[in-house]
């Protein structure tokens, strides 16, 4: 139940064009869905993140969609490019879980 | 913003040896600190909760006696490496948890490789 479910394992997108990546996630409990970018040989860095009492969150090129109904959310990535190139990881956590349950990551490659 | 600094960002060991790895919260307080490892191309794993002042909590599977955790200080935590053999070698990264408001800062990693 602790379970993020990722998907795709990796994507190729060209430049200019929209990246997106899925999660499901099963714990109700959960309400804070973050989003976080690596780097090779790098920490993560956080890139956004939502909580359940709203449906979309944009930063930037970035939005975060969320659909609490489905337990579902999503990255979007506009005007992708190859800088964007790196995993991207979902995460999921609850005010008494405390820790972050991580998807299983997704390689992104924005060919130029 | 919140920076966690992680030290040494590569080390080689040999191996019986031991390997100390330093994570710092440079601008805030950090009750709690993780420590995750994580294999080429995989997910984060977390290998234990560190709280300031506290015994950490091991996630099940990892050795306490051969991962020590400490976390003397609202700013320092650290993860040594006893006994390091081939099969330890992995990225190490840390992780702060900056408020109750679910802020997670994370360090740059470390590349530990046994010899």
């Amino acid at each position: 139940q602790q379970q993020v479910k990722q998907s795709p394992q990796s994507l190729i997108v060209q430049k200019g064009g929209i990246s997106i990546i899925n999660c499901a996630y099963e714990n109700t409990a959960f309400d804070y869905f973050p989003w976080y970018q690596q780097f090779p040989g790098k920490g993560p860095a956080l890139l956004i993140a939502i909580r359940p009492d709203v449906s979309e969150k944009k930063e930037g090129r970035f939005t975060i969609s969320f659909n609490k109904s489905a337990k579902q959310f999503s990255l979007h990535i506009m005007d992708s490019q190859p800088g964007d190139s790196a995993t991207y990881f979902c995460a999921a956590t609850s005010t008494g879980f405390q820790k972050l349950v991580f998807g299983t990551g997704t390689r992104l490659l924005v060919s130029p | 913003g919140a920076v966690v600094s992680q030290h040494p960002s590569r080390v080689i060991c040999k191996s019986g040896t031991s390997v100390k790895i330093e994570c710092r919260s440079l601008d805030f307080q950090a009750t709690t600190m993780f420590w995750y490892r994580q294999f080429p191309k995989q997910s984060l794993m977390l290998m234990a909760t560190s709280n300031e002042g506290s015994k950490a909590t091991y996630e099940q599977g990892v050795e306490k006696d051969k991962f020590l955790i400490n976390h003397a200080s609202l700013t320092l935590s650290t993860l040594t490496v006893t006994s390091a053999h081939p099969e330890d070698s992995s990225f190490y990264i840390c992780s702060a948890s900056v408020s109750r408001n679910y802020g997670y800062t994370f360090g740059s990693g470390t590349r530990l490789t046994v010899v």
